[in-house]
């Protein structure tokens, strides 16, 4: 069974402090790992999809990395608008093309 | 604008009624889902569907029923079969000819029962 578990759970952080969100998963045959925002009572935003090992994605403040058994996702000098839940989710290499998600990273950055 | 759209954005059940969240996509997208999330918890997959007149089950199909008539539209009903249906439902979808099938979502519908 495809498993995600995204630590912390929550994080508080000042303006321009940076810090590491992680995802780990166990998955039979990883296709793609994703990441997504969510904003309370809004559905998620696609972030970045990570496919191999070794593989990096930035995007602003963020950047997404990838191992054999976990991702990171980076913030660098966070503003109060990165505040959001980020969700790691993994699709296996399988017939099925559904996503199983972590439950999420709830971030504060507080100014 | 291309895009998913949900409705309504909220919606009360009274004990005993069936209720029907729609979901429309104009991104010409094959695939569909449908997700539940409860406070705290990532979201769990209820059912999807990768073409026109075929759906699959999730993990937590019952009490739910879904139809596919339209590649653009998969609704989603709510039956009095669903013994703990307060939460909030999105729906997304996914172009299944690309490489790594990312999905889109909507912006929810959050259902309660009274």
């Amino acid at each position: 069974e495809d498993q995600v578990t995204q630590s912390p759970e929550a994080l508080r952080l000042q303006e321009g402090e940076s810090s590491s969100l992680n995802c780990s998963y166990t998955v039979s045959g990883l296709r793609g790992l994703f990441w997504y925002r969510q904003d309370p009572g809004k559905g998620p935003e696609f972030l970045f999809t990570l496919y191999s090992a070794g593989e990096e994605k930035e995007k602003e403040r963020l950047k997404a990395t990838l191992t054999k058994k976990e991702s990171f996702l980076h913030i660098t000098a966070p503003k109060p608008e990165d505040s959001a839940t980020y969700l790691c989710a993994v699709r296996a290499n399988t017939g099925r093309r559904a996503l199983t998600f972590g439950s999420g990273t709830r971030l504060q950055v507080q100014p | 604008d291309g895009g998913i759209t949900q409705s309504p954005k909220y919606l009360f059940r009274k004990e005993g009624q069936n209720v029907t969240l729609s979901c429309e996509q104009n991104l010409n997208h094959d695939a569909m889902y449908w997700y539940r999330q409860d406070p705290g918890q990532g979201l769990r997959l209820i059912y999807y569907s990768q073409i026109v007149n075929d759906f699959q089950k999730g993990d937590i199909a019952e009490g739910y029923s879904v139809s596919r008539e339209k590649k653009e539209s998969f609704p989603l009903t709510v039956t009095s079969a669903q013994k703990n249906p307060t939460a909030f439902y999105l729906c997304a979808s996914s172009n299944s000819e690309a490489s790594y099938n990312e999905q889109f979502f909507g912006p929810g519908t959050r259902l309660t029962v009274l």
